[in-house]
């Protein structure tokens, strides 16, 4: 069946650095573009980037743009999100999905930036 | 940046009670829209794409409905697994911005 399953997440002092990683399986995921979405506490949901099937292209919100970055490999079914510069306020749980694509997410992992 | 205007923001149902929610954008587009359900702790779930497209495995009492800047959820009779929080996306430009959510509540 198809799994998504995001980990890295943990404590980290702001200003710090961390990078999420998000493991495909059960579906083509070298077919498919892919995205980071995080909700922080009680909060609504927040796109944050998108990559193209082949990693050709990315995207990333605005209000990460220059601290964040979103990668992956094909040949290993992985998808990071290499997280610079954090602050309090990107605290949030983090799901890699794809989206309207198909639907697919992970269950989210909890990145808590606190010093 | 293309944002989504969610209404109502809580909305106090029964069960049998037929609902709409409506999603509106500040700039068109066509029919790339989406709506999720997310329940308490979990991960949303897809379950309207382009607009009114039911997704696989999803009940029937779910549709969609819109074209260009308004588009509407409906739920034709709500049934208990339906009390969370519903989103729209949308996925016309490289923003994939969310609306703000709306909550159904128990009346």
């Amino acid at each position: 069946q198809v799994q998504l399953i995001e980990s890295g997440g943990g404590v980290v002092q702001p200003g710090r650095s961390l990078r999420l990683s998000c493991a495909a399986s059960g579906f083509a995921f070298s077919s498919y573009p892919m995205y980071w979405v995080r909700q922080a506490p009680g909060k609504g949901l927040q796109w944050l980037a998108i990559i193209s099937h082949d990693g050709s292209n990315t995207h990333h919100a605005d209000s990460v743009k220059g601290r964040f970055s979103i990668s992956r490999d094909n040949s290993r079914n992985m998808m990071y999100l290499q997280m610079n510069s954090l602050r309090a306020e990107d605290t949030a749980v983090y799901y890699c999905t794809t989206l309207a694509t198909s639907g697919y997410w992970g269950q989210g992992t909890l990145v808590a930036v606190s010093s | 940046d293309i944002q989504l205007t969610q209404s109502p923001s809580t909305l106090s149902v029964s069960v049998g009670d037929r609902v709409t929610i409506t999603c509106r954008a500040s700039q068109r587009i066509s029919t790339w829209l989406a709506w999720y359900q997310q329940k308490p702790g979990k991960a949303p779930t897809l379950l309207i794409y382009k607009a009114s497209s039911l997704e696989s495995g999803v009940p029937s009492r779910f549709s969609g409905s819109g074209y260009g800047t308004e588009f509407t959820l409906t739920i034709s009779s709500l049934q208990p697994d339906d009390f969370a929080t519903y989103y729209c996306q949308q996925y016309n430009t490289y923003s994939y911005s969310f609306g703000q959510g709306t909550k159904l509540e128990i009346k």
